[in-house]
């Protein structure tokens, strides 16, 4: 089956240490989306990328970074440099950008936490 | 900017009706809705792409008004399994480029009790 697969489920960061967070889909999707969720809010977009090495910043870029090496891979690295990266973040994918009736497609998602 | 959702939080019966609006302070193109249960993946529910465009998907629809640069999702006869928070995702045609890129509501959290 098709689908979205984020690892890990849970991530555990320490002061100072960069982590990155997996994102890989089957679906064949060109655009390829990271999210930030906090507690009672809504998302809120981290990165795009509408296609293969090349990425836009979101709302909410800073103290993160991405990559897009592959179709099917969008990794997501939150750095040090975040100093409030608890959240749950959520990976998405859609058919391609710029088409108005394209849903996105998530996965499960990654809970992040401080130690 | 971000769309208002309205209300906040809402509890039901089982077989009651509810509507959730959406408010943009932007010019829209499209409107998306989603539904995520606690700790899940948000999940696809419909797109409205046109001004006055209705859509429905078993009992639940929604409505995308244009001109007042709103939507609203109605729900009606409501089962336990619509029980999650509904969030809106709006695009408007020109913001940055990119027509897929979605600003999310703030959620309407939906709980239906038997």
């Amino acid at each position: 089956d098709g689908g979205i697969t984020q690892s890990p489920k849970y991530l555990f960061r320490k002061e100072g240490q960069n982590v990155t967070l997996s994102c890989e889909q089957n679906l064949n999707h060109d655009a390829m989306y990271w999210y930030r969720q906090d507690p009672g809010q809504g998302l809120r977009l981290i990165y795009y990328s509408q296609i293969v090495n090349d990425f836009q910043k979101g709302d909410i870029a800073e103290g993160y970074s991405v990559s897009r090496e592959k179709k099917e891979s969008f990794p997501l690295t939150v750095t040090s440099a975040q100093k409030n990266p608890t959240a749950f973040y959520l990976c998405a994918s859609s058919i391609a950008s710029g088409i108005d009736n394209q849903p996105q497609h998530f996965g499960d998602g990654t809970r992040l936490s401080i130690l | 900017q971000q769309p208002v959702q309205s209300p906040q939080a809402v509890i039901l019966r089982e077989g009651e009706d509810a509507v959730i609006n959406c408010s943009s302070s932007k010019a829209l193109y499209s409107v998306h809705w989603y539904r995520q249960k606690h700790g899940e993946a948000p999940v696809f529910l419909m797109i409205l792409l046109k001004g006055g465009e209705q859509k429905g998907h078993d009992k639940i629809s929604a409505s995308f008004n244009e001109k007042k640069q709103q939507s609203s999702l109605y729900l009606t006869a409501s089962q336990l399994s619509y029980s999650g928070t509904y969030f809106c995702g709006t695009a408007s045609r020109y913001y940055g480029g990119a027509t897929n890129k979605l600003i999310f509501g703030t959620g309407t959290l939906l709980a239906v009790q038997p």
